[in-house]
């Protein structure tokens, strides 16, 4: 069965200190693997799509990659305004459903 | 980009009674929806999988006569809570594949209180 971890479960990092947040992932056969952030109390706001191991993809102070059994977003240099939960979701082919992460909680301290 | 709008944001029902949230894809075509509901402080719990012009497919757990889901257009799927009770209230959240299932687009999400 397809299954998605996320650790760490929390992270508190101060302004300008670069980290990662690692997705693990079992799944027989990949059409995606999705990040996602979410604020509380909103919907989840779509980051980026991974297709294959190797991928790498950038958006701002954020970038996303691939292997073939986990994917990390690193954040440089984050700030304030970056904190919220970070989502991690496989779309497998097996099941033709999106299956979610329990997600990682990063709080940026100025 | 893609959009993906809920309605209503926030609704408060009395317990027995029925209510509907609607998800709409605004500027795309979504032949699947998703619907999630989230408990605070955790992660999305996929409900059921919503598919243009047939039934739903239910994740094992959620009750289908309780949690009705209509995709009648390309556009539109709407999840009816039936006979609300207060243990449902909830965060729930659809969400809608875009062209060649490469995204998987939200909505906002709707606060469901059952007083």
């Amino acid at each position: 069965e397809d299954q998605v971890t996320q650790s760490p479960e929390a992270l508190r990092l101060q302004e300008g200190e670069s980290s990662s947040l690692n997705c693990s992932y079992t799944v027989s056969g990949l059409r995606g693997l999705f990040w996602y952030r979410q604020d509380p109390g909103k919907g989840p706001e779509f980051l980026f799509t991974l297709y294959s191991a190797g991928e790498e993809k950038e958006k701002e102070r954020l970038k996303a990659t691939l292997t073939k059994k986990e994917s990390f977003l690193h954040i440089t240099a984050p700030k304030p305004e970056d904190s919220a939960t970070y989502l991690c979701a496989v779309y497998g082919t097996s099941y033709d459903k999106v299956i979610f992460g329990p997600g990682t909680s990063l709080s940026v301290i100025p | 980009g893609a959009v993906v709008s809920q309605h209503p944001s926030r609704v408060i029902c009395k317990s027995g009674t029925s209510v509907k949230i609607e998800c709409r894809s605004l500027d795309f075509q979504a032949t699947t929806m998703f619907w999630y509901r989230q408990f605070p402080k955790q992660s999305l719990m996929l409900m059921a999988t919503s598919n243009e012009g047939s039934k739903a497919t239910y994740e094992q757990g959620v009750e289908k006569d309780k949690f009705l889901i209509n995709h009648a257009s390309l556009t539109l799927s709407t999840l009816t809570v039936t006979s609300a009770h207060p243990e449902d209230s909830s965060f729930y959240i659809c969400s809608a594949e875009g062209q060649g299932g490469n995204t998987i687009y939200f909505g906002e999400g709707s606060w469901l209180t059952v007083v």
